[in-house]
């Protein structure tokens, strides 16, 4: 089956700075999805890639799927203290719904 | 719309009580799973459902049963419960698999056997 893997696992950054997250798959997906997870809840969906190099952005928030739809990133200009929580991606194209192992976002303010 | 609803939001079992974590969907989804989340181990998956009358295990499903008689509901029975059953778990619904759609999670159940 795939493997969706995640990197960096934590993150901690001074509020202001940036912040980038990474999914790299062992095979071609079809679309990926992202979701953030605020501490004590639960994953809400944020944002679905579809095409090869595919560019979105949602206010401070830049969602990029690589050319070969094998790798995909999420970066966070100028985190704020709301930006804290866990980030998965999820790899479409499976039977089973599968995310990567997550990157915890932590901001010291 | 509810979308997805668990229950019980917290529960402690004492090791080798059962018992069954609800789950229901009222989107008319046909994919179901259940996920538990440890510290450090993001979301494991443990059964899953492409519709009524189908399930299929997932990557940690020792101790655990699931059923899908109707569209909403998909139960996950814990059947003798040991203190490494500990963890949150999440029920998520999603309109169809493959081909990768949003998928709407539930609240999570705490669980934490002693």
């Amino acid at each position: 089956g795939q493997q969706v893997m995640q990197i960096p696992q934590y993150q901690h950054v001074q509020e202001g700075e940036d912040f980038t997250t990474y999914c790299n798959s062992s095979t071609t997906l079809s679309n990926i999805q992202w979701y953030k997870q605020r501490p004590g809840g639960h994953p809400v969906f944020l944002i679905q890639l579809v095409k090869s190099g595919e560019v979105k952005k949602q206010k401070r928030l830049t969602f990029q799927f690589g050319e070969a739809k094998k790798n995909s990133s999420l970066h966070i200009t100028a985190t704020q203290t709301t930006d804290v929580g866990t980030y998965f991606c999820e790899g479409g194209g499976n039977e089973k719904l599968t995310f990567g192992t997550g990157t915890r976002l932590t901001i010291i303010p | 719309n509810a979308g997805v609803t668990q229950t019980p939001k917290f529960q402690v079992l004492k090791t080798g009580q059962s018992m069954t974590l609800q789950c229901a969907q009222d989107m008319n989804h046909e994919y179901m799973s259940w996920y538990r989340q440890d510290p450090g181990m993001g979301l494991r998956l443990i059964h899953y459902s492409v519709g009524a009358g189908i399930t299929d295990q997932g990557e940690v499903p020792n101790g655990y049963n699931v059923s899908r008689s109707t569209t909403e509901d998909f139960p996950l029975r814990l059947l003798s419960a040991a203190p490494s059953q500990t963890s949150v778990y999440f029920c998520a619904s999603s309109y169809s698999i493959p081909g990768g759609t949003e998928a709407f999670f539930g609240q999570g159940t705490r669980l934490t056997v002693v």
